[in-house]
């Protein structure tokens, strides 16, 4: 059962136009979320995160929101250029009630950026 | 520099031959992880460790062994290796159970016929 998902495995976007990545999640214990970056040969490296006590967080192109209604986050990359071409993973963690701080994650969606 | 290191990076090996795949970080975390992905399954944890000598299971450790003698080295044991575990895997350390970023390694591709 896929906790954390990534319902569009890929995204094509122009450079310079925005790039939404959506991810939905069905554990209301989850309290925490990320976003992870992956280049191909690389290993995934931190992109951004979120509390579930706001609704967004905003780190220069790249801005989180969080509908804790809807159980759904979704990252923006405004303006989009081609070496954000890469695998975006989205995770998720019970950071304060959990015990062990465990990332879920999801599928990934390949995002690629034309020039 | 901080970093996560993965040896081998690529193995191609034949079932039941015992393998080891060796992680270490440089950064004197508690917390180190093994992960694998897969197509259209994401990152799924194998087993984690918060300290030296404290390891448990993660979500698919069926086949796999770890050990944690010291902080800095968390290798990835697999005994009697099949063709489902053939898979890019990741090891990944943080700092402490609340923290935020996670550092991954290069990653191994380990084919197994």
């Amino acid at each position: 059962d896929q906790q954390v998902k990534q319902n569009s495995p890929s995204l094509s976007v122009q450079e310079g136009r925005i790039s939404i990545l959506n991810c939905d999640y069905t554990n209301s214990m989850f309290d925490y979320f990320l976003w992870y970056k992956k280049y191909p040969a690389e290993g995934p490296t931190f992109l951004i995160s979120i509390s579930s006590i706001k609704d967004k967080n905003e780190d220069g192109r790249f801005t989180v929101f969080l509908n804790k209604s809807a159980k759904h986050l979704s990252l923006h990359i405004v303006p989009s250029q081609p070496g954000d071409s890469a695998v975006y993973f989205c995770a998720a963690s019970e950071r304060y009630g959990g015990a062990t701080n465990k990332l879920i994650f999801g599928t990934g969606t390949l995002l690629a950026v034309q020039p | 520099e901080a970093q996560v290191t993965q040896n081998p990076r690529y193995l191609i090996t034949v079932t039941g031959k015992k393998l080891t795949v060796t992680c270490s970080q440089n950064m004197n975390h508690e917390y180190m992880s093994w992960y694998r992905q897969d197509p259209g399954l994401g990152l799924r944890q194998i087993y984690y460790s918060m300290n030296v000598e404290v390891t448990d299971k993660g979500d698919v450790p069926e086949g796999y062994k770890v050990s944690r003698k010291e902080k800095r080295n968390f290798p990835l044991i697999l005994e009697s290796p099949s063709p489902n575990q053939t898979s890019l895997y990741f090891c990944a350390s943080r700092s402490g159970v609340r923290t935020d970023t996670q550092y991954f390694g290069p990653g191994t591709r380990l084919t197994v016929l």
